[in-house]
Formats: C-alpha cells, sequence, structure tokens
C-alpha cells in the first residue's frame, strides 16, 4: 500500500537557522512527488513536483531533492515567514490517488 | 492565468440537513478535479475525482456524492449531513495531462 510519513511533526528553528524536513515514501510506481506549504486556515500552495530520484528543486530558500525512498525539503537561512504546514505527497503509476503526507508544522522565530 | 474558486467559505450547518459546496475553475479547459477533506492535524483524504463532465470516481463511500455539471464545475452534496462531516474541504485541479495538483481556498464545514 502506498504512504507517506514525514518528519518531524512540528520543527522550531530560530531565523537564520537552516534545517531539513524529511518524507519517506512507499509507492509501487512513482508517477512525482510534490511539496505544498498551506498556511492556516488556507488551501496548500504548490512549491515542487520531483519525478525520478537524483532530483532537485530551488525557489528562494527551499531546496527539495528527492532519492527511491526519500525527499528532503532543505531551508536555509528560514525568515518568521516561512512558518507554515508543509506537505509531501507521492502519485503512483497506476491512477489519479494522490497520498498526502499529515505534514511537518515549521515555526520561525524571529 | 488559472484561478480556482471555492463557496462558501465557512459554513455551520445542523446535523441531518443538505450540503452544497462549489468549486469552479477559470482559465483553462478539461481539467482533472478533486474534491479532499483535511481533518485537524491530518492528511488529505482524497474523496472524489473527475477527468469529466459527468464522470466521477469515489475513492471513500460515505453520504457525500460529487457531480461535474459543467467542464470547470464540481459540486460536493450531501443529502442529510452527520457529526463527522465536519472539516476543511479542499478543491483542486490539475492539466489534462500533468499530475501536479492546484488548491483553491478550502471551505469550512462545521456540523452541529
Amino acid at each position: 500500500e502506498d504512504q507517506v510519513t514525514q518528519s518531524p511533526e512540528a520543527l522550531r528553528l530560530q531565523e537564520g537557522e537552516s534545517s531539513s524536513l524529511n518524507c519517506s515514501y512507499t509507492v509501487s510506481g512513482l508517477r512525482g512527488l510534490f511539496w505544498y506549504r498551506q498556511d492556516p486556515g488556507k488551501g496548500p500552495e504548490f512549491l515542487f513536483t520531483l519525478y525520478s530520484a537524483g532530483e532537485e528543486k530551488e525557489k528562494e530558500r527551499l531546496k527539495a531533492t528527492l532519492t527511491k525512498k526519500e525527499s528532503f525539503l532543505h531551508i536555509t537561512a528560514p525568515k518568521p515567514e516561512d512558518s507554515a504546514t508543509y506537505l509531501c505527497a507521492v502519485r503512483n503509476t497506476g491512477g489519479f490517488k494522490t497520498i498526502f503526507g499529515a505534514g511537518t508544522r515549521l515555526f520561525v522565530k524571529a | 492565468s488559472q484561478t480556482i474558486h471555492q463557496w462558501p467559505a465557512t459554513l455551520v450547518q445542523p446535523v441531518g440537513s443538505p450540503l452544497s459546496l462549489e468549486c469552479t475553475v477559470e482559465g483553462t479547459s478539461n481539467p482533472n478535479l478533486y474534491w479532499y477533506r483535511q481533518a485537524a492535524g491530518r492528511g488529505l483524504q482524497l474523496l472524489f475525482y473527475s477527468v469529466g463532465i459527468g464522470q466521477i470516481s469515489s475513492e471513500v463511500p460515505q453520504n457525500l456524492s460529487a457531480s461535474r455539471p459543467q467542464d470547470r464545475q464540481f459540486i460536493l452534496s450531501s443529502k442529510k449531513l452527520l457529526l463527522s462531516d465536519s472539516g476543511f474541504y479542499l478543491c483542486a485541479w490539475s492539466p489534462r495531462d500533468q499530475e501536479t495538483q492546484y488548491f483553491g481556498p478550502g471551505t469550512r464545514l462545521l456540523v452541529l
């Protein structure tokens, strides 16, 4: 069964303190791995799609990487406005269902 | 550019009452459309998806239903709400031949 596990559940950082969020996944055949940012009370905002092991994508202070078993979202020198819940999701090659992890809540203190 | 709308933003309904949530997408044609529910502190759960007008697939058996009367309109309904139907409902779309989904602002439903 396809599965996505995110860790840690919550992460508290000081402004400027770089760190990484982990997304471990099990899927029969990977069609895509997705990262989203979600602010309280709002819909998820798309960040990245990764398709194959070794792929990397960057956007401002965020960098996503992918291996055959996990993905990392690296946050470099975070700012308080980076505080949000970060969601990871995978879609297999067999259909339309996308499996989401429970998310990592990131708190960045000034 | 593409835009996705959901309404209402917030809804408080009594148990046993009907439900209708609407989602529309602008700036694209023939999108795939999705309904998700998000419970507090949990991941998104896919409820329904649609690849075309009148074509609905259900992922979770429950007292909810979905319809797609027009190409860019997706409706989530219930005849009688349960307390367990409370949650944050999200509509999403993806281009016909792509995997990435783009989400709407969501509807927070509270059933009392």
